[in-house]
């Protein structure tokens, strides 16, 4: 059981706007810690794709944004492409595990 | 150019023991933490712990304190992950990364992974 929550998955048609939650508690999010998100393609490295909630590195399309309110963190996705179709996964830290920690995942198809 | 490469595959037996190794180059190596992150087979990422190189500063997640050694050598630029005992249940692809700072740690720079097999 992961600590911060995901939905297993997702789904939505080219061209439109999906959105991934991440639910956490008082120790993780709730507690003011930054959520990251990353992409993972199937057998490959996990690829940062926001950081500080709602920061893109370079090279990563605006259609991919992110957002934190209270105790959680969601991640959308625009004009929704075929190649975004992937494993998407939020990360922050908590303060009573003393370190980070990672949602269980969402898996994304595009249909 | 920042990169973190791993040593290859293992395929070991219960009880064996095992060091793997994740390798930085473009960068400062003792200037970043390197985070060991476990990921079973279909399942999400698992943080293992955080090593400072500069001073070999070590921080493990409850999960795995006492399971694994998380350790350095910072005159090869060389962070390592070991098991004094394998089992099974260890089985999965082990990723070492880069850690940057906002208020937490994220991870921008991952090494491309090592697939570690644990069967009799």
């Amino acid at each position: 059981q992961s600590v911060l929550t995901q939905p297993p998955s997702v789904s939505g048609a080219p061209g439109q706007r999906v959105t991934i939650s991440c639910t956490g508690t008082s120790s993780n999010i709730g507690a003011g810690f930054d959520v990251h998100w990353y992409q993972q393609l199937p057998g490959t490295a996990p690829k940062l794709l926001i950081y500080g909630n709602t920061n893109r590195p370079s090279g990563v399309p605006d259609r991919f944004s992110g957002s934190k309110s209270d105790t959680s963190a969601s991640l959308a996705i625009t004009g929704l492409q075929a190649e975004d179709e992937a494993d998407y996964c939020c990360q922050s830290y908590d303060s009573s595990l003393s370190g980070s920690v990672f949602g269980g995942g969402t898996k994304l198809t595009v249909l | 150019e920042v990169q973190l490469v791993q040593s290859g595959a293992e395929v070991k037996k219960p009880g064996e023991s095992l060091k793997i190794s994740c390798q930085g180059s473009g960068y400062r190596f003792t200037g970043y933490w390197i985070a060991w992150v476990r990921q079973m087979p279909g399942k999400g990422l698992e943080w293992m712990g955080i090593i400072w190189p500069g001073e070999s500063d070590t921080r493990y997640s409850p999960s795995f304190q006492g399971q694994v050694t998380i350790s350095v050598d910072k005159s090869i630029n060389t962070a390592y992950l070991q098991w004094s005992s394998l089992k099974a249940s260890d089985t999965a692809i082990y990723y070492c990364a880069r850690a940057e700072m906002t208020t937490t740690y994220y991870f921008a720079y991952w090494g491309q992974g090592t697939l570690v097999t644990v069967s009799s």
